[in-house]
């Protein structure tokens, strides 16, 4: 019944070291959101896909990466995890970007050593 | 925009209240609005939604109210539960350049006294 499924549910990198974080989906949404939390924080929009075109928010960090290889799978990648990249990692789907509702995954804690 | 913040207002009420959550939103030209619970280690999870063109929205339990004249929207849920206990976030959609923006407000955490 699942819907939007992230993998793994924690994940533990050393500093520095690249991550890749997956999330897919089962309702054939055309747009896929990858979010960051922090502790006692709202979630932020890192960046999103809408089909095959990618939109980056403008204070992503480049140390961050997704790549979006089918309609159902898109993945973060973290090419060099700092102290501060410790957060819970959310994707979510829309049908479509204009006024949809945003269904959530249950997100990817990630710990970094 | 995303709202920093260490520590999140906390409502407390007793099981079997109705309990009311509110949020102020930014940006007037926001058209949709959508209320998310998150428990602790999850997700967040759609609650119930509300378009510009209506005031007030219904559930099962719950009430979303829209006042677009000062930017406020609140939450209702009737006859709370221990269930119910959790991190609510409003959040306000908006059209730009680069499609729909949800922009999330700071959350409120309800917790619910037995």
């Amino acid at each position: 019944d699942a819907m939007v499924i992230q993998n793994p549910r924690y994940q533990v990198t050393q500093f520095g070291k690249p991550v890749t974080l997956s999330c897919s989906q089962t309702l054939n949404h055309n747009v896929m959101y990858w979010y960051q939390q922090k502790s006692s924080q709202a979630p932020k929009l890192l960046f999103h896909y809408y089909d095959k075109d990618f939109n980056n928010e403008a204070d992503t960090p480049d140390n961050f990466q997704s790549r979006r290889p089918n309609t159902s799978f898109c993945f973060l990648d973290i090419r060099s995890p700092g102290l501060g990249d410790a957060a819970m990692y959310l994707c979510a789907t829309s049908r479509d970007p204009r006024r949809d509702t945003q269904y959530f995954g249950p997100g990817t804690r990630l710990t970094v050593l | 925009g995303e709202s920093v913040g260490l520590h999140l207002p906390t409502l407390s009420v007793q099981e079997g209240d109705n309990s009311i959550i509110n949020c102020a939103y930014s940006n007037s030209a926001s058209d949709y609005f959508i209320w998310y619970k998150q428990e602790s280690g999850k997700g967040p999870q759609f609650i119930i939604d509300i378009r510009s063109n209506m005031d007030k929205r219904q559930g099962q339990r719950v009430t979303v109210l829209l006042n677009k004249t000062v930017k406020h929207l609140s939450l209702q849920i009737a006859a709370t539960q221990p269930g119910d206990s959790a991190v609510y976030f409003c959040a306000e959609n908006f059209l730009n350049n680069a499609g729909n923006m949800l922009t999330f407000g700071g959350g409120t955490r309800l917790m619910v006294k037995p």
